[in-house]
């Protein structure tokens, strides 16, 4: 069964680093996601992106972040400056719409950011 | 409040115990999706109940959905240790393309 995967599992930055967060959607899909959970709190929306464009982003989601579908299976997400309370799991999540309507997304394992 | 609150934020019950997790929302719904997440691990995608149902069923899993009410429930019957994980409903509001997750409820099976 095709599934997200995203690499690293778990990635260590210090404070002021750029990092990239890689993801491989499920291949067919079209709509593709960040969201993240910081360590006991509830999942959190970043980004959709659809077309090779953001369609929506939650306030989280400031000029720190970016997103890129770099080729046709790739999907990564940028933070430029990290600080440390973006110490968090990320998870990337993939969808596809049906003709029936509603549709599910998919989630990824998840990368562990810390930053130290 | 927010969008999506389970309750109980904890449940631990006997194996061969069905459970029951309960998910209400505020605002109008494209649909609702319950999640599993095993400690530390990624979100397994559970069912999809459309805005229009009222129940779905999927191997021992059974969603209601009252949208009158706004809320929802998750019933796994006849639960077993592998079961245990934390819970998340999560809604698809009208217009938009993003999940909003509630907090979750921890599910705990006891041999």
């Amino acid at each position: 069964e095709p599934e997200v995967t995203q690499t690293p599992s778990h990635q260590v930055t210090q404070m002021g680093q750029e990092v990239i967060l890689r993801c491989v959607p499920i291949s067919n899909h079209l709509y593709f996601y960040w969201y993240r959970q910081i360590l006991g709190q509830k999942v959190e929306f970043l980004v959709s992106f659809y077309n090779n464009e953001i369609s929506e982003k939650s306030e989280i989601f400031d000029d720190q972040f970016s997103v890129e579908r770099p080729d046709g299976s790739n999907f990564t997400l940028k933070i430029r400056s990290t600080k440390l309370e973006d110490s968090a799991m990320y998870f990337c999540a993939s969808g596809t719409p049906r003709a029936s309507g509603p549709y599910e997304q998919y989630f990824g394992p998840g990368t562990r950011l810390t930053v130290t | 409040s927010q969008q999506g609150e389970e309750d109980p934020q904890a449940l631990s019950i006997q194996e061969g115990e069905n459970a029951t997790m309960n998910c209400s929302y505020k605002t109008s719904i494209n649909n609702l999706q319950w999640y599993r997440q095993n400690s530390g691990r990624g979100l397994v995608h559970l069912i999809l109940i459309r805005s229009n149902e009222r129940e779905k069923h999927s191997g021992r899993l059974r969603v209601t959905l009252d949208t009158s009410k706004k809320s929802s429930s998750l019933l796994i019957t006849a639960s077993r240790a592998a079961d245990t994980a934390s819970y998340f409903c999560a809604t698809r509001i009208q217009g938009a393309q993003k999940l909003v997750f509630g907090q979750g409820t921890r599910l705990t099976i006891n041999p």
